[in-house]
């Protein structure tokens, strides 16, 4: 069973730029969400995606937005992007059926903006 | 909002047992996880208790919960040098869509 999978590992953009992160959920999991991981903090909910919908949000502005696919892979996308977007980005799938706070993190994407 | 705080260091000797602490502010706080950070890596889900729960116990870890204080804790038997990570303590009400809220994370090492 393959798990999470995250692309790409490491990202360096400029400010001002967009870019976009993107997630392959675990083999049976329909349910996606996304959290960014500032250095030396816990990991901050961005938005979590059920049925290609967004069905819940965390404290960031719209410049962040996502998609996701009838395969239930998931992009994240960060536009206009700001020093402070320097993170560790972690997606996260939760399974069919099952509640979808129960969540299987994949490797993350680090992005740095300089 | 909701709050979760961890000690943000630990260190314990091989062999021995180590206990990680948590507390939480939102008494609407139905599910609670527990999980392991390696460097440079993704977050490992360990373990996780439902709030109508007093302790769960899965190998070498078990967890508490006392609801009424709003503190849950993590006790890893018999430490070994592969459980250095950062553990992470995470809640929500349920329902998944406000996301989960972590801690900072407790840094555990191993003395040898």
């Amino acid at each position: 069973e393959t798990g999470v999978t995250q692309s790409p590992t490491h990202l360096i953009k400029t400010r001002g730029q967009q870019v976009t992160l993107r997630c392959s959920s675990q083999s049976g999991h329909n349910t996606v969400s996304w959290y960014q991981q500032a250095l030396g903090q816990g990991p901050q909910f961005i938005f979590q995606y059920y049925r290609e919908e967004e069905n819940g949000r965390g404290n960031f502005p719209p410049r962040f937005s996502g998609l996701q696919f009838p395969n239930y892979s998931s992009e994240l996308n960060v536009n206009a992007l700001e020093l402070d977007d320097s993170a560790l980005y972690l997606c996260a799938s939760s399974p069919m059926g099952g509640r979808t706070d129960t969540q299987y993190f994949g490797p993350g994407t680090r992005l740095t903006v300089l | 909002g909701e709050d979760v705080e961890q000690s943000l260091f630990l260190s314990v000797r091989e062999g021995d047992s180590s206990v990680i602490n948590c507390t939480y502010t939102d008494s609407s706080s139905t599910y609670l996880y527990w999980y392991k950070q390696e460097p440079g890596a993704g977050l490992q889900l360990l373990t996780y208790i439902f709030s109508n729960m007093d302790m769960k116990q899965d190998q070498r870890l078990t967890v508490l919960l006392n609801k009424k204080d709003k503190h849950l804790s993590l006790r890893i038997a018999d430490t070994q040098t592969g459980d250095s990570a950062i553990y992470f303590c995470a809640e929500t009400e349920g329902g998944g869509a406000d996301g989960l809220t972590f801690g900072k994370g407790t840094h555990l090492i191993i003395q040898p």
